[in-house]
């Protein structure tokens, strides 16, 4: 069974760090881009960013660039998200999401992020 | 950055009836080498992450049921619900994936 499990969430104060991570299995993970996508609390999504199969091209959204670094190893069948100088902004839940500049298939179940005071 | 137009924001549709759900692009989305318009559509319950239903525009995913078609091409496409079942209440989002940043639409939200 195709499966991503995101963990890593929780409550951390602004301008505060915090690394997600997403374990993958049931597929070949080194075939396949990654991606991560948040949803802030009763609204829509936002695809945040993306690694290419080998983590030598990434790419993000402009909101989140020089403060978030998305990484992965293929060895762990892995992807990370290391966020810092965390603001309000960024709380939301966040999926990681197989798709390699195609539809997203296999999404994980998601971790909240809360930026909080 | 190519932004994504979703209309209506909210739908209520009787059940058995159709339900209709626009995209629209603001650069089109199909390429000139493939032939295919790089969209998708996805469905979101409450507490669940999104399920893609449409891949291409048009390809209906595995499992998916027959209600369910998509439509359109270049810049404006179509997410048709042909008989509205009670669990098809959701959220609804399209989604390009032509280029970076990848963006979806601000979802429109189908009730009975």
């Amino acid at each position: 069974e195709v499966q991503l499990v995101d963990s890593g969430g929780g409550l951390v104060q602004p301008g505060g760090s915090l690394r997600l991570s997403c374990s993958a299995s049931g597929f070949t993970f080194g075939n396949y881009w990654m991606n991560w996508v948040r949803q802030a609390p009763g609204k829509g999504l936002e695809w945040v960013a993306n690694i290419d199969r080998d983590g030598t091209s990434k790419y993000y959204v402009d909101s989140v660039k020089g403060r978030f670094t998305i990484s992965r190893d293929n060895a762990k069948t892995s992807v990370f998200l290391q966020m810092n100088n965390l603001r309000a902004d960024d709380t939301a839940v966040y999926y990681c999401v197989r798709g390699d500049w195609a539809p997203f298939d296999c999404w994980g179940q998601g971790t909240l992020v809360a930026v909080s005071s | 950055d190519i932004v994504m137009t979703q209309s209506p924001d909210s739908l209520a549709v009787s059940l058995g009836e159709r339900a209709t759900i626009n995209c629209k692009s603001s650069q089109s989305l199909l390429s000139t080498s493939n032939y295919k318009n790089y969209l998708a559509w996805y469905q979101q319950k409450p507490g669940q992450p999104p399920k893609l239903l449409i891949s291409w525009a048009s390809i209906r995913e595995s499992g998916v049921p027959d209600r369910f078609s998509g439509s359109g091409s270049g810049t404006d496409f179509t997410l048709s619900i042909g008989s509205l079942q009670a669990e098809d209440v959701a959220v609804y989002y399209c989604q390009h994936y032509y280029n970076a940043p990848l963006t979806f639409g601000g979802g429109t939200k189908v009730e009975i």
